[in-house]
């Protein structure tokens, strides 16, 4: 199967500071990407939508202004948590789909975010 | 809508079966079986995207119903990497978006 990776694997930081996650698909080029939440023993929680060069789709319930998503090209999306809170710690996941892959989203293998 | 899995938990000895259903509200345009160990990505096991349809692979098959509401993850004589989190991923007509299920827990015992 195809290659996602993530950039950092975890990340802890300060209240208030802002983290950015990369997601990029190694081998093939990704039409969408999808950038997921999950917390302990929770599911995963589909927050956002994004296609290249286009602005992201987000779900109910997710604050635009504190995700910031950005697709600049088929192999590269992030995604941004400004002025993170102890409450936005969790497990992110990305996710990839390009016509190559069929019906088959590829994942990444996640960030941990602690926030202090 | 979050579809629903059941049973939520469940606990077998290594060589022993399990079902998990995954169910919706509504009629889903595929279904996506993944399995998820602690702290690392989902794995994906298979897709179904035809109502009826089975299929599977090694000692590890799932169905989907006729009205494509439904769909089962049937593990055959279970091993110890058998164990994790498995989730049902739908998606509905027209979009490669997918909703996850909610989730069961699945341990194997030696």
């Amino acid at each position: 199967g195809a290659v996602v990776s993530q950039h950092p694997s975890w990340v802890i930081c300060k209240s208030g500071t802002s983290v950015k996650i990369e997601c990029r698909s190694l081998d093939f080029q990704a039409t969408t990407m999808f950038w997921y939440r999950q917390f302990p023993k929770q599911s995963l929680m589909l927050m956002a939508t994004s296609n290249e060069g286009s602005k992201a789709t987000y779900e109910q319930g997710v604050e635009k202004d504190k995700f910031l998503i950005n697709h600049a090209s088929l192999t590269l999306s992030t995604l941004t948590v400004t002025s993170a809170h102890p409450e936005d710690s969790s497990f992110y996941i990305c996710s990839a789909w390009g016509l190559a892959g069929g019906n088959e989203q590829f994942f990444g293998p996640g960030t941990r975010l602690t926030v202090l | 809508q979050q579809p629903v899995q059941s049973p939520q938990a469940v606990i077998l000895r290594e060589g022993e079966d399990a079902v998990i259903n995954c169910s919706s509200s509504k009629a889903l345009y595929s279904v996506h079986w993944y399995r998820q160990k602690h702290g690392e990505a989902p794995i994906f096991l298979m897709i179904l995207l035809k109502g009826g349809e089975q299929k599977g692979h090694d000692k590890i098959s799932a169905s989907f119903n006729e009205k494509k509401q439904q769909s089962s993850l049937y593990l055959t004589a279970s091993q110890l990497s058998y164990s994790g989190t498995y989730f049902c991923g739908s998606s509905t007509s027209g979009t490669y978006k997918y909703i996850f299920g909610t989730g069961t827990r699945l341990k194997v015992l030696a």
